[in-house]
C-alpha cells in the first residue's frame, strides 16, 4: 500500500517551458488535491477534485491546469511555467465527498525550480 | 471564504518542557481542525484532529483544545522531545456551499526543542 505517490520528486524548469506533475493514490479515495508550498505561507489549495470528472479552483489556480484522469490519478500541469511558480508541490487525496469528515493524506512532494 | 491564523510562527522550548500553539478561525461553519507534523524535506503528517462536537482530544503527549465561541484551536505537546521538532500546521475545514472545500492551512509553527 504506497498511500499518494508523486512523481517527479525534483524539477528544474526554464521560464516559458511545460510540464505535468504526476499523482496517484492505491487507497480508493474519493478527492484528490493540489497544494503548493512556499516559505512562511503555509499549504494554499491550486485545485481539487471531489470525484472522478469533476475539478474546481483552489485558492491560487492560476497557471495552473489539471486533470483527473481516474480515480486513482490527478494530474496537474504548468503550460508555461514562470519563476513564481518555484516551490513545493503537494498532491494529497482523502475518502469521501461533501462535508468535510476525513484527514488529508499526502505524497512526497516535488520540489520544482523555474529559473 | 476560511482564514486561519497560527502563533507563534517559531517556539524553542527545553526538553521535557511543554509547547502550545494557538490557531485562530474566521468561519464559524467550520467542524474539522487537524493538526499535521512536517519534518524537514518531509510531508506533512496528522497527529491528530478534532470535530466541532468535542472540546478536548488526547493522544498521548499531544492534546487539541478547541473554543467554538471564540473561534479558536491550540496544540499541546507535553514532555517535549527532540523528536518532536519540526513545523506544526494548524487547520479548518467547513462544509460550505457545495460541500467540498478542502483545508484551509494556517502558516506553521516551527518548532525546535533543545536537548
Amino acid at each position: 500500500n504506497a498511500g499518494v505517490t508523486q512523481t517527479p520528486k525534483f524539477q528544474v524548469l526554464k521560464t516559458g517551458q511545460s510540464m505535468t506533475l504526476q499523482c496517484a493514490q492505491d487507497m480508493n479515495h474519493n478527492s484528490m488535491y493540489w497544494y503548493r508550498q512556499d516559505p512562511g505561507m503555509g499549504l494554499r489549495l491550486i485545485y481539487y477534485s471531489a470525484s472522478e470528472g469533476t475539478t474546481d479552483k483552489g485558492e491560487v489556480p492560476n497557471g495552473y491546469n489539471v486533470s483527473r484522469l481516474n480515480k486513482r490519478e490527478f494530474s496537474l500541469r504548468l503550460e508555461s511555467a514562470a519563476p513564481s511558480q518555484t516551490s513545493v508541490y503537494f498532491c494529497a487525496s482523502r475518502a469521501g465527498t461533501g462535508g468535510y469528515n476525513s484527514p488529508l493524506h499526502f505524497g512526497n512532494g516535488t520540489r520544482l525550480t523555474v529559473t | 471564504g476560511e482564514n486561519v491564523e497560527q502563533h507563534p510562527s517559531t517556539l524553542s522550548v527545553q526538553e521535557g518542557d511543554s509547547a502550545v500553539i494557538k490557531c485562530t478561525y474566521s468561519d464559524s461553519a467550520s467542524n474539522y481542525f487537524p493538526w499535521y507534523k512536517q519534518e524537514l524535506g518531509k510531508r506533512p503528517q496528522l497527529i491528530i484532529d478534532i470535530r466541532s462536537n468535542v472540546g478536548e482530544k488526547k493522544d498521548q503527549r499531544i492534546a487539541v483544545t478547541l473554543n467554538k465561541t471564540a473561534k479558536h484551536f491550540s496544540l499541546h505537546i507535553t514532555e517535549t522531545q527532540p523528536e518532536d521538532s519540526a513545523v506544526y500546521f494548524c487547520a479548518a475545514s467547513s462544509p460550505g456551499d457545495t460541500g467540498r472545500r478542502a483545508l484551509t492551512f494556517g502558516s506553521g509553527t516551527r518548532l525546535q526543542v533543545q536537548p
